[in-house]
This record gives C-alpha cells, sequence and structure tokens, in this order.
C-alpha cells in the first residue's frame, strides 16, 4: 500500500465547474497535510496547507482534512482552463514529507 | 526572499559519466530534498538532509549520493550514469523536517 495515493486520473470538468480532488494517506503520525499543482515541464507550487480537521479555504480552493478516515481532498471552484495540470497530495510527519503520485486535472473550455 | 535555487538547469552527459547538481535553499530553512521525477511518474524521494546530516534515504543505488554543507546548500551527485537516470531532478527546502517544501525550477538530466 502506497503511503499517499491519489486517482491519477485524468479528471476532466467543464469550465466553470467544480473540480474534487481526493487523497488517502496510511500513515496515522502525519500531522501536516500539502496540496501542490505542477504544470507540465514545471516545478511543484504550492496551492494550500492543512494541519487540522475541518476545511481551509483561500480563493477558489477548499482544502478539507479528515484524519479519522485518512483523508484529504482538494475542491477548485469555478474551474478554469489555467487550473489545468497535475495535483499532488503530501502528508508531512516526523522528519519526512511524502508525495502521492498526483492527479492530473483537465479543464474543458 | 529569494526562492531555491537550482544550477545548473539543463545538463547534458553520457553513459559512465559523473554529474554534481546544486541546490542553494531559501535562506533560514534547513532542510533540503531531493526528488527525481520521470515522465508519468510522481515524484521519486532520493533523499534529505538537515544541519549537514542525511536523515532520510530513498530507494536508490548506491551511485547517488548527496551532502549539505554548513551554510545548508547541497549537492547531488551521480556516478556511472545510465540511461535511466535521464529526468527532472528537484530539490526542496523546508524550515524543517516534514514542513512546507518549496521547490527549486530543478535539474533536467539527459544522459545518452
Amino acid at each position: 500500500q502506497k503511503e499517499v495515493e491519489q486517482n491519477s486520473g485524468p479528471l476532466s470538468v467543464p469550465e466553470g465547474a467544480i473540480a474534487s480532488l481526493n487523497c488517502t494517506y496510511s500513515d496515522r503520525v502525519s500531522q501536516s497535510f500539502f496540496w501542490y499543482r505542477q504544470y507540465s515541464g514545471k516545478s511543484p507550487e504550492l496551492i494550500m496547507s492543512i494541519y487540522s480537521n475541518g476545511d481551509k479555504e483561500d480563493g477558489r480552493f477548499t482544502a478539507q482534512l479528515n484524519k479519522a478516515s485518512q483523508y484529504v481532498s482538494l475542491l477548485i471552484r469555478d474551474s478554469q482552463p489555467s487550473d489545468s495540470a497535475t495535483y499532488l497530495c503530501a502528508a508531512g510527519g516526523y522528519q519526512k514529507v511524502t508525495f502521492g503520485t498526483g492527479t492530473k486535472l483537465q479543464v474543458i473550455p | 526572499k529569494a526562492g531555491v535555487t537550482q544550477t545548473p538547469r539543463y545538463l547534458i552527459k553520457t553513459r559512465g559519466q559523473q554529474v554534481t547538481l546544486s541546490c542553494s535553499p531559501i535562506s533560514g530553512h534547513r532542510s533540503v530534498s531531493w526528488y527525481q521525477q520521470t515522465p508519468g511518474q510522481g515524484l521519486q524521494f532520493l533523499f534529505e538532509y538537515f544541519s549537514e546530516t542525511q536523515r532520510n534515504k530513498g530507494n536508490f543505488p548506491g551511485r547517488f549520493s548527496g551532502r549539505q554543507f554548513s551554510n545548508s546548500r547541497s549537492e547531488m551527485n551521480v556516478s556511472t550514469l545510465e540511461l535511466g537516470d535521464s529526468a527532472l531532478y528537484l530539490c526542496a527546502s523546508s524550515l524543517t523536517s516534514g514542513d512546507i517544501q518549496y521547490f527549486g525550477a530543478g535539474t533536467r538530466l539527459s544522459v545518452l
């Protein structure tokens, strides 16, 4: 079992719709969770970090964390073609950060 | 505040050669991690250094090595290059291990 699991996609959504990206993790000692966006040929850039159960909103992005279910999600409202990228989920614990393999999102104009 | 700087950005080598990549972290960051990314693959963790000590190591052969200097700058070395080593090598820095990682632009290595 991979430590951080994501559906590889692609996830296709029409422009203006809500994109929902999901992630599960196996290490219960993980305390911090991150979402990164990576455009093709570029390096990952941090979108959101979340440390406690519940929702955290930043503009069009909402991160959700449920530690009991070991589940993290990212919602992108009013999806734009520029949101088309691979989204990486990561879990931070004692002395390490573990990345998922990423979900490719395609926003169709 | 300057970001993470990786040099060189592009590198072309032939099989059997060795290569050294450099990473300068964000000022004040003591943790530096290295990743390999190939087309269609996720981030493959190589190793992490904190205050000049290797704390974690991924599942890569001994041809891959690294070090960190007292100013937190880090280098990664790959000896006896193989065609399969062609990849984007990413460096990320963070204040502490397990914290938010900030990535450099990467070094794209091509092995011919």
